[in-house]
């Protein structure tokens, strides 16, 4: 299994709902990452996992919240958004914090607050 | 990590190479050069990365210049589905981090 996979690959959400994000993957990698997607823009780093630990927190907001509840597992709970948090959210994986191998990356989420 | 440069964007015909510029001027000595590329709404697919030499693999070549300040990445026969936008990206190996520039977006003309 090469994959990385997200789900929901749609997600529509009111500003006071609570929503969450999966991501997974069974290559063995043990850094996992999120990254936010504008329209027209290059993906944003939000969190970095390394060993189930999170290693980075790229200032995001405490709506955004993440969990690595195992080596394999990735999730990011949601609530309270606003209409400016809708994006494709992406998941990577890489084989260890040094990742020179490169990232692995999921076909994301579209979230849409309304 | 160091910052990249890019074209906005480029045209190629279908069948020619397409050669994708980069500058990566304040590359350290231990950064790597990865490719990726991003087909519109999925996520980004890993394509090639060097750190000194040139490298070639089944999808494309990357030629990296003897002072590391720039690179290019060639995909030597370029199909419609080449068609994305392509990130050059300078990182460490042991960093964690990894920021995108704005990319290239490849436009491969029938």
């Amino acid at each position: 299994d090469t994959e990385v996979t997200q789900t929901p690959k749609h997600l529509v959400m009111g500003m006071t709902n609570k929503k969450s994000l999966k991501c997974e993957q069974h290559m063995g990698h043990r850094a996992m990452y999120w990254y936010k997607q504008k329209a027209k823009k290059p993906p944003e780093l939000m969190f970095v996992y390394s060993y189930e630990k999170l290693s980075i927190n790229e200032s995001v907001p405490s709506r955004f919240s993440p969990e690595c509840p195992n080596s394999s597992l990735l999730n990011l709970h949601l609530h309270a958004l606003q209409p400016e948090d809708s994006a494709l959210y992406l998941c990577a994986s890489s084989q260890d914090h040094q990742a020179v191998y490169g990232y692995t990356f999921g076909s994301g989420t579209r979230l849409t607050v309304v | 990590d160091a910052k990249t440069t890019q074209p906005p964007s480029m045209d190629c015909a279908e069948g020619r190479a397409a050669n994708l510029p980069c500058n990566h001027s304040t590359i350290s000595g231990n950064e790597y050069v990865y490719w990726y590329r991003q087909i519109h709404s999925q996520g980004p697919q890993y394509i090639i990365h060097g750190l000194k030499n040139n490298e070639t693999n089944e999808m494309a070549s990357l030629i990296i210049t003897e002072d590391r300040k720039s690179s290019t990445l060639i995909l030597p026969h370029a199909t419609l589905r080449d068609t994305a936008v392509y990130y050059c990206i300078s990182s460490w190996g042991g960093y964690q981090k990894v920021t995108f520039g704005t990319g290239t977006k490849l436009q491969v003309i029938p």
